[in-house]
């Protein structure tokens, strides 16, 4: 099974900030992974997919690259509905797999 | 508008069965395929199964193959994960979710979320 480690698994950061949050694979996976955000007492939302392409209606402020083993989400610039935890998840193959998560928290 | 509706979890002892639902509308339902995941409490994600648009293929997560399966009925647009032998381990919230399309292998439709508690 691919292995998903994520980091930070918490972060502290202001509105406005840049933060990035990184997902590494045990195994190549191309550029098959997704990102989500998760509010507490909600399902997930799709923001991110193939690594780089913006969900529809998810804001430009939210990116993703990365291909092989190494991948990183950006929100350029924290709003305060941003605040939430953060899931990526890999594509590649079943058993599809989910990173442990990043909480981000205001400062 | 696509909605997910979860229903079918609840209390049940250890080594118990219990059949989840997940009614599906605002879409042609038999072309999706859909999966499960689930949430232990304050925990993360963890994908649970999947099955084809017509039922033909399905995939499980190491922890519950053998004893969860998947089906659906796409004359009720409906999808189930029918849960044997459950586990304290198996509590958690779980999820329907859209595949967001053929082969895509990403969620871009979830359910509310049904909670299944598993203790004697």
């Amino acid at each position: 099974d691919i292995q998903l480690t994520q980091s930070p698994s918490f972060l502290s950061a202001s509105v406005g900030d840049r933060v990035t949050i990184t997902c590494r694979a045990s195994q190549g996976i191309s550029t098959y992974l997704a990102w989500y955000q998760q509010k507490p007492g909600k399902a997930p939302k799709l923001l991110i997919y193939v690594a780089s392409t913006l969900q529809s209606g998810v804001p430009s402020r939210f990116s993703g690259s990365g291909s092989g083993t190494q991948f990183t989400l950006t929100i350029s610039s924290l709003q305060p509905e941003d605040f939430a935890t953060y899931y990526c998840q890999q594509l590649n193959s079943y058993p599809l797999t989910f990173g442990g998560g990043t909480k981000v928290e205001i400062k | 508008q696509v909605q997910l509706v979860e229903s079918g979890g609840g209390v049940v002892q250890p080594g118990r069965s219990l059949r989840l639902s997940c009614a599906a509308s605002g879409f042609n339902f038999n072309t999706y395929v859909m999966h499960w995941v689930r949430q232990a409490p304050g925990e993360g994600l963890e994908w649970v199964a999947v099955i084809s648009y017509d039922g033909g293929e399905k995939h499980y997560g190491d922890s519950v193959r053998g004893r969860f399966s998947i089906s659906r009925d796409n004359s009720k647009n409906t999808v189930y994960l029918q849960m044997d032998g459950l586990r304290p381990e198996d509590t958690a919230v779980y999820f329907c979710a859209r595949d967001r399309c053929f082969g895509c292998r990403s969620f871009d439709w979830w359910g509310q979320g049904t909670l299944v508690t598993v203790s004697s």
